[in-house]
Order: C-alpha cells, then sequence, then structure tokens
C-alpha cells in the first residue's frame, strides 16, 4: 500500500498569513494526488487534483505543486474560511490512501 | 444539483450487520466508479471500498463488507457483516472516477456522511 504523510499535523496562522501543507508518499504516485479541505461536522471537498488542478470554484489562492513523491499545498493569504482541516489523497493505485490531515487553526 | 445522499447508519453490536445506502441525483451514475470511504472519530479518512467494473476492498472489510449498486436507481450499497468496534465511524459515500476512463481520479462529490456506531 502507499503511505501518505503529511507535515505538520497541525499549524497555527492569522489572517492573511502565506501556509504550505506537505505531502509525502511512500513511493512515486505521478501526478496522482488530490487535497481536500473540510470543516466541522461536514464533508470533505475536492480543492485540487492532478497535483495541481484548481477544482471549479476554489479560490486562485490556492496553489499546489509537486511530483513523484513529494507535493505541498499552499494558501496564500489566508481567509478566515480557509481555517479546516487539509487532506493529501493518492489516486495512483488502490487502495486509495489519504494523509492523516493538516489541521489549519487561528 | 450533483447530490449523494446516504442512509442506513445506526447502533449495532458487534458481529452485527448493516446495510448502507447511497442515492445520487444530479450526474449520470452508472457511468461513475463509487466508492464508500469512512472517517473515524480520531478523524482519519479510510478508503472503504469501490466499483465500476469489478470491486475493490480495502483489506480491513475485505470479505465481512460487500459493495453492490443498482444503476436503474442510481443507489450504492454497502453490505456490512461481522462488525467490529474499529467499524465504528462516519460513512462517506463518493464518486471517484469515469468507469470507461479512470486516468483521474478525485472524490468528487461527497455525500453528507452516515454514522456507524459499533458498541454492545
Amino acid at each position: 500500500d502507499i503511505q501518505m504523510t503529511q507535515s505538520p499535523s497541525s499549524l497555527s496562522a492569522s489572517e492573511g498569513d502565506r501556509v504550505t501543507i506537505t505531502c509525502r508518499a511512500s513511493q512515486s504516485i505521478g501526478s496522482h494526488l488530490c487535497w481536500y479541505q473540510q470543516k466541522p461536522g461536514k464533508a470533505p471537498n475536492l480543492l485540487i487534483y492532478s497535483i495541481s488542478t484548481l477544482q471549479t470554484g476554489v479560490p486562485s489562492r490556492f496553489s499546489a505543486s509537486g511530483s513523484g513523491t513529494y507535493f505541498t499545498l499552499t494558501i496564500s493569504g489566508l481567509q478566515p474560511e480557509d481555517f479546516a482541516t487539509y487532506f493529501c489523497q493518492q489516486s495512483s493505485d488502490f487502495p486509495l490512501t489519504f494523509g492523516q490531515g493538516t489541521k489549519v487553526e487561528i | 444539483e450533483v447530490q449523494l445522499l446516504e442512509s442506513g447508519g445506526g447502533l449495532v453490536q458487534p458481529g452485527g450487520s448493516l446495510r448502507l445506502s447511497c442515492t445520487a441525483s444530479g450526474f449520470t451514475f452508472s457511468n461513475y466508479l463509487m466508492t464508500w470511504i469512512r472517517q473515524t472519530p480520531g478523524n482519519g479518512l479510510e478508503w472503504v471500498s469501490g466499483i465500476g467494473r469489478t470491486t475493490y476492498y480495502a483489506d480491513s472489510v475485505k470479505g465481512r463488507f460487500t459493495i453492490s449498486r443498482d444503476n436503474p436507481k442510481n443507489t450504492l450499497f454497502l453490505q456490512m457483516n461481522g462488525l467490529r468496534a474499529e467499524d465504528t465511524a462516519v460513512y462517506y459515500c463518493a464518486a471517484y472516477c469515469l468507469t470507461n476512463n479512470c486516468q483521474v481520479g478525485k472524490f468528487d462529490p461527497w455525500g453528507q456522511g452516515t454514522l456507524v456506531t459499533v458498541s454492545s
């Protein structure tokens, strides 16, 4: 199975800050990397797929990059609605696997 | 509007069974590989099972859970037998990719989730 490791597990930031979350895969996953945002009591919501393609409706302050086994999600100019938990997920092979999540707190 | 709606969760004793349903609307359900994902109280996300032309299972549920679908009724199912305390979670259904072109896999959309609690 492909293991996904996110860091940090949590971070504190202020409105307007730029934050970066990293995700490492235990083996190369090509371009098959997605990012999700989850708010308390809600289902996760797709933000980015294929490493860096923003899902329709996702603000441009979200960006992502990476290749092979190392990937990043950056939020430039944190907004109040961005305080949430973020998960990476590999779609290279079954079983599909997620990172453990990064909670972005005020 | 694209929507997935799960039902069937509840409290069940260890060793018991439960059947989850997920009804889709707003997209061509039969064209998609559909999946179940669960989230434990500790907040980790675990993919559980998927069904397209074939079925896929996580090792943790293989032999106990069975995924199926009724395309005319736009409904996905998860039959869960031999339930264990560690199966306690919120269960989500989600569309994953087109059955005939799964080059880009992504969980979208998601349902709102249904809570399964396994406890005596």
